[in-house]
């Protein structure tokens, strides 16, 4: 079974415009979570869709924004970038079923200049 | 409340030896505490992880141990190797009511000497 891919796996950006980055869960997996990785504040949980809803919601602005589709193929968005987002963006599928296990792809590494 | 805190923040070990990493927790509606290991340039894999039910788990070289009164969990690597230098990371999580949202700790950067 394949895994969760994520594309672009790298994306150089200038500050001010806005990004989008996609994330495919394993098949069979209808929940996507996103999470961003930085030396400074480690992993935290930006939000969670399951069956095209947000169920979950980190404390990020509302510059950040996802959504999922009904294959369950979930994209992010970030508006208005700052040097600040500079950071590896990770998405992770579960089943969402009890202890709801999740597998995180490789990530997207973005640059803001 | 959310917070998951780990030590050490970095750990040096002879192949052969014993890693240990620990984490404690502050809410204890916790009841999922995952282990991930991260490679550089790679995302975080599930290694093993724990439900508060039981005081330890064991899958191969690695073992959780879990201290639910103490709110405390802990991962060894039996007989470490080099192949075991990576970046781990505990975890936390509501189960029911926050779904998949995991709480990280701030990670141990393992390295294991040949």
């Amino acid at each position: 079974k394949a895994g969760v891919t994520q594309t672009p796996r790298y994306l150089i950006k200038t500050r001010g415009q806005q990004v989008t980055l996609s994330c495919s869960p394993i098949s069979g997996h209808r929940s996507v979570s996103w999470y961003q990785q930085t030396p400074g504040q480690g992993l935290q949980f930006l939000f969670e869709y399951f069956s095209e809803t947000q169920r979950n919601k980190g404390n990020f602005p509302g510059r950040f924004s996802g959504r999922q589709f009904s294959n369950s193929r979930s994209e992010m968005n970030v508006s208005t970038l700052e040097l600040g987002d500079s950071a590896l963006y990770l998405c992770a599928s579960s089943l969402r079923i009890l202890p709801y296990e999740q597998y995180f792809g490789p990530g997207t590494r973005l640059t803001v200049t | 409340q959310q917070q998951v805190k780990q030590s050490p923040q970095s750990l040096i070990v002879q192949k052969g030896g014993i890693s240990i990493i620990n984490c404690a927790y502050e809410n204890t509606a916790f009841d999922y505490f995952p282990w991930y290991q991260q490679f550089p340039g790679k995302g975080p894999a599930l290694l093993i992880a724990i439900r508060p039910d039981v005081s330890e788990k064991k899958e191969g070289r690695f073992t959780i141990s879990f201290n639910k009164s103490a709110k405390q969990f802990s991962l060894h690597i039996m007989d470490s190797q080099p192949g075991d230098s990576a970046t781990y990371f505990c975890a936390a999580s509501r189960g029911e009511t926050s779904g998949s949202r995991l709480t990280f700790g701030e990670g141990t950067q393992l390295t294991v000497n040949p």
